[in-house]
């Protein structure tokens, strides 16, 4: 079946610093990609929806200028969290559907830590 | 906009059902999913239904859905201590770029 995979699976970071994570669909080109945001025992939150070959559209609430994404192809998009601090520590995880009126799937997840 | 709410908690002993509830707003929903997250994990989809269904069985999974009060069930047959885990509701609906929304999650505990 179809797969989303996510890297890397956990990174950890200094404060200050900027971390790439990658999202990439490995048997079907995605034009769309989103990204989630999951705290600890909270549910996934929506940050944004990625858009291959235009700008991403940010939920409310959500920096555009500290989640940087970038869907430079039809099966990559990236999340760049810029000038990392600690209450940026979370889950995030990225899905990208097939098609419209089919199911997405979800990459593994990036547990990121900025200590 | 769209929202998708679930219980937070549920207890049950190993061998007895599970019924986990949710609503969701949407009602654009085609796809709603359950999926399973153990702890420190990522998402495992565990089954999904089309929004022109009523239910679904899959093994000792069944999905009932009432669209008409947009309520989604999923029922774990036999629940077993592995079936421990936080279990999210989620809709995917024709607008907003097609977005899964996911509720808050129930916590399943299983209890020997």
């Amino acid at each position: 079946g179809a797969v989303v995979s996510q890297h890397p699976s956990r990174v950890i970071c200094k404060s200050g610093t900027s971390v790439k994570i990658e999202c990439r669909s490995l048997d079907f080109q995605a034009t769309t990609m989103f990204w989630y945001r999951q705290f600890p025992k909270q549910s996934l939150m929506l940050m944004a929806t990625s858009n291959e070959g235009s700008k991403a559209t940010y939920e409310q609430g959500v920096e555009k200028d500290k989640f940087l994404i970038n869907h430079a192809s039809l099966t990559l998009s990236t999340l760049t969290v810029t000038s990392a601090h600690p209450e940026d520590s979370s889950f995030y995880i990225c899905s990208a559907p097939i098609g419209k009126n089919t199911e997405a799937f979800f990459g593994q997840g990036t547990r990121l830590t900025v200590v | 906009g769209e929202d998708v709410e679930q219980s937070l908690f549920l207890s049950v002993r190993e061998g007895d059902s599970s019924v986990i509830n949710c609503t969701y707003t949407d009602s654009s929903s085609t796809y709603l999913y359950w999926y399973k997250q153990e702890p420190g994990a990522g998402l495992q989809l565990l089954t999904y239904i089309f929004s022109n269904m009523d239910m679904k069985q899959d093994q000792r999974l069944t999905v009932l859905l009432n669209k008409k009060d947009k309520h989604l069930s999923l029922r774990i047959a036999d629940t077993q201590t592995g079936d421990s885990a936080i279990y999210f509701c989620a809709e995917r609906g024709n607008t907003g770029g097609f977005k899964t929304i996911f509720g808050a999650g129930t916590r399943l505990f299983v209890k020997a």
